[in-house]
């Protein structure tokens, strides 16, 4: 069956330090792959999104990779800062329709 | 500023009473869709709608209805039937629903209903 896996545990890290989290992803094919942040108690918000065909994809201090013979994607806070903390959460999207399939979301809390 | 309002942000039943979510967007986007979160679950799909008067059920529709009579609104009703309706839901929008790639989805800030 088709799987997204988002590391459950929360990712502590320290200020200024780059956080990585990982999606990876079983029986799927995406088109595309889109990262959100969501704040406790509110909607997500949309960040980044990368296509099958990219290897990666910046947006300031994020950075998205896509890697579609490990079946993963990374994303990458660099300078991360305590307002960074929140939850992320990746979609994924087969194609054909803008009906996405999300990851559980990995919480990340950065310390000063 | 455009966006999408979810009211109320908390809301309480009696179990055995429907109850129906509010949303509302200005975003002039033509797509709509109503997600569900439960702790330790992913975002799963209760309806979507790419156009006014359509609709379609996603991966968990049963025990919910919408309706979509105009482009701004799409409310969720949550019947009796739902067998566990605890949960926050999340409503969103698109430019369209034809792909992701140029239309990522906005999020409201979501209505938590506790059913006892």
């Amino acid at each position: 069956s088709q799987k997204i896996e988002q590391n459950s545990e929360a990712l502590n890290i320290q200020e200024g330090k780059t956080a990585t989290l990982t999606c990876n992803y079983t029986n799927y094919s995406p088109a595309y792959l889109q990262w959100y942040r969501q704040d406790p108690g509110r909607g997500p918000v949309f960040l980044l999104l990368i296509r099958e065909n990219e290897k990666e994809k910046r947006k300031e201090r994020l950075k998205v990779t896509f890697d579609t013979t490990l079946k993963q994607s990374l994303f990458h806070i660099t300078a991360s800062q305590p307002a960074d903390s929140a939850t992320y959460l990746c979609a994924l999207d087969p194609g054909g329709g803008n009906k996405l399939t999300f990851g559980t979301g990995t919480q990340l809390k950065v310390e000063l | 500023d455009g966006g999408i309002t979810q009211s109320p942000k908390y809301l309480f039943r009696k179990e055995g009473q429907n109850v129906t979510l509010s949303c509302e967007q200005n975003l002039n986007h033509d797509a709509m869709y109503w997600y569900r979160q439960d702790p330790g679950q992913g975002l799963r799909l209760i309806y979507y709608s790419q156009i006014v008067n359509d609709f379609q059920k996603g991966d968990i529709a049963e025990g919910y209805s919408v309706s979509r009579e105009k482009k701004e609104s799409f409310p969720l009703t949550v019947t009796s039937a739902q067998k566990n309706p605890t949960a926050f839901y999340l409503c969103a929008s698109s430019i369209d629903a034809t792909a992701a790639y140029n239309s990522p989805l906005h999020f409201g800030n979501g209505t938590r209903l506790t059913v006892t």
